[in-house]
């Protein structure tokens, strides 16, 4: 069973600060995937990353996909309070996608 | 309106009773997906389809059924609820599977089994 990892696991940060977050697998991705989830709401989806080295930016955020495809990180600039919610990453393998146990991120006004 | 739903928003149940769970789209997706999302396991499969009739277990399927008798509707029931169903379940549903075919969720039941 792949485990995915997210780290850390709550972040509460100052709007205007860059933050990374990061996320790892036990086995190489098929296809990587990242959401947000705001309170209340289901996960939206942000980014699929397929390619090892791959960076794909999102505005004020970065989304950098490990060489081995093992690994994942997203990095936000100058955070606002739009930003907080629960960061999500993961694997999408056909019909299944096995999500990680998240970042909680704050941004404070 | 378009999209997905989820009914009801909020439930709660005694241990023992039978509860289902709705989720119905607009989009005609082939797939459909139910998770439950507790603290510290993040999103987790409980079941999926995908097409009318299809279904298949995921990560968690015991103690809850699906059915898909119509491609727009995929409603879960929890046969004899415990207290560890105690939890928040979402829908999802995607037009494929490929990496262009993104899930897109419901937002939500928040169930408490008493």
């Amino acid at each position: 069973t792949q485990l995915l990892e997210q780290s850390p696991q709550f972040l509460s940060i100052q709007e205007g600060e860059n933050l990374t977050v990061y996320c790892n697998s036990s086995s190489v991705f098929s296809s990587l995937q990242w959401y947000r989830q705001e309170p209340g709401e289901g996960p939206v989806l942000l980014v699929t990353v397929v390619t090892g080295g791959e960076v794909k930016k999102l505005k004020r955020l970065t989304f950098q996909f490990g060489d081995a495809r093992k690994d994942s990180s997203l990095h936000i600039t100058a955070a606002q309070p739009g930003d907080t919610g629960l960061y999500l990453c993961a694997d999408r393998r056909y019909q299944k996608v096995t999500f990680g146990t998240g970042t909680k991120l704050q941004v404070i006004p | 309106d378009a999209g997905i739903t989820q009914s009801p928003r909020y439930k709660i149940t005694e241990t023992g009773r039978q509860v289902t769970l709705m989720c119905h789209q607009t989009w005609s997706h082939s797939y459909m997906f139910w998770y439950r999302q507790d603290l510290g396991h993040g999103l987790r499969l409980i079941y999926y389809s995908a097409a009318a009739d299809i279904t298949d277990k995921g990560e968690v399927p015991d103690g809850y059924v699906v059915s898909r008798s119509k491609t727009e509707n995929f409603p879960l029931t929890l046969e004899s609820a415990t207290r560890s169903q105690t939890s928040v379940y979402f829908c999802a549903s995607s037009s494929g599977t490929g990496n262009n075919s993104p899930l897109h969720f419901g937002n939500g039941t928040r169930l408490t089994v008493t």
